[in-house]
C-alpha cells in the first residue's frame, strides 16, 4: 500500500491559488496519482491525475518533482464553491486495498 | 446509464437489527468497493471486490458481510446493526486505471 501524508485543513480566500501537497513516500515505480473532491453528503470525484512532472486541465493541475515522493494539487483562482475535502490516492491501477484517509479539508473564506 | 446506484438513500434501524444495503452498477466495473463516512472523518474502506465471487476485508471490516455474485451488484450486509455503524456509506466502483465512480450514498442511523 502507498500511504499518503495531506495537511488536514486549510484556509484560503476567494481569487488566490491554493495548493495542497501530499507526501507518497513509498510510491510504486507504475503507481500513478489521483486527487479527488468530496463536497458535504457527496461522493468523492475525480479531478486530476498524473504520473510524472505536471498535469492540467480545466480544473487543476497537479505537480509532481522528480523523485515522485510528493505531488501538489494547485486551484487556480479559488471561490467559495471550491470549499470542499481534497483526497490524495496513490496506486489506484493496482487490485487493492484503496485507502482515502482523512483528506484535506479547505475552507475558502470570502 | 445509471451508473452507481445505491438504495436506500435513508435509513433508520433499531439496534439488534440487520438489513442489506444495495449497491448496483451498470457499467461492467471489475472493482466494486464500499466505505462509510462519520462527521469529519475521511472516507474508511469496508470490503471491496476485485471481481465476480471475490471479495476482500478493508480497514473496518468487523459487523458487515459483502458477497459478489454478479459483476453487478455487490450487497453490503449488517448482521445486527449497532448505534456505532450509525455512519454514511458510500459505493464505489472502478475499472483498471480509471477512477472511481461513487454512489450518491445511504445515510443509515441506528438507534
Amino acid at each position: 500500500l502507498a500511504k499518503t501524508t495531506q495537511p488536514i485543513s486549510m484556509d484560503s480566500y476567494e481569487g488566490q491559488e491554493v495548493n495542497i501537497t501530499c507526501s507518497h513516500n513509498n510510491i510504486a515505480t507504475n503507481d500513478y496519482i489521483t486527487w479527488y473532491q468530496q463536497f458535504p453528503s457527496q461522493g468523492p470525484r475525480f479531478i486530476i491525475q498524473g504520473y510524472k512532472t505536471k498535469v492540467t486541465n480545466e480544473v487543476a493541475s497537479l505537480f509532481i518533482p522528480a523523485d515522485r515522493k510528493s505531488s501538489t494539487l494547485s486551484l487556480p483562482r479559488v471561490s467559495l464553491s471550491d470549499t470542499a475535502v481534497y483526497y490524495c490516492l496513490v496506486g489506484l491501477n493496482r487490485d487493492d486495498k484503496i485507502i482515502f484517509g482523512k483528506g484535506t479539508r479547505l475552507h475558502i473564506l470570502p | 446509464n445509471a451508473g452507481v446506484t445505491q438504495t436506500p438513500k435513508f435509513q433508520v434501524l433499531k439496534t439488534g437489527q440487520s438489513m442489506t444495503l444495495q449497491c448496483a452498477q451498470d457499467m461492467n466495473h471489475e472493482y466494486m468497493s464500499w466505505y462509510r463516512q462519520d462527521p469529519g472523518m475521511g472516507l474508511r474502506l469496508i470490503h471491496y471486490s476485485v471481481g465476480a465471487g471475490i471479495t476482500d476485508q478493508g480497514e473496518v471490516p468487523n459487523g458487515y458481510n459483502v458477497s459478489r455474485s454478479t459483476t453487478e451488484d455487490f450487497p453490503l450486509r449488517l448482521l445486527s446493526a449497532a448505534p456505532s455503524q450509525t455512519s454514511v456509506y458510500f459505493c464505489a466502483t472502478r475499472q483498471g486505471w480509471d477512477g472511481y465512480t461513487f454512489g450518491s450514498g445511504t445515510r443509515l442511523t441506528v438507534v
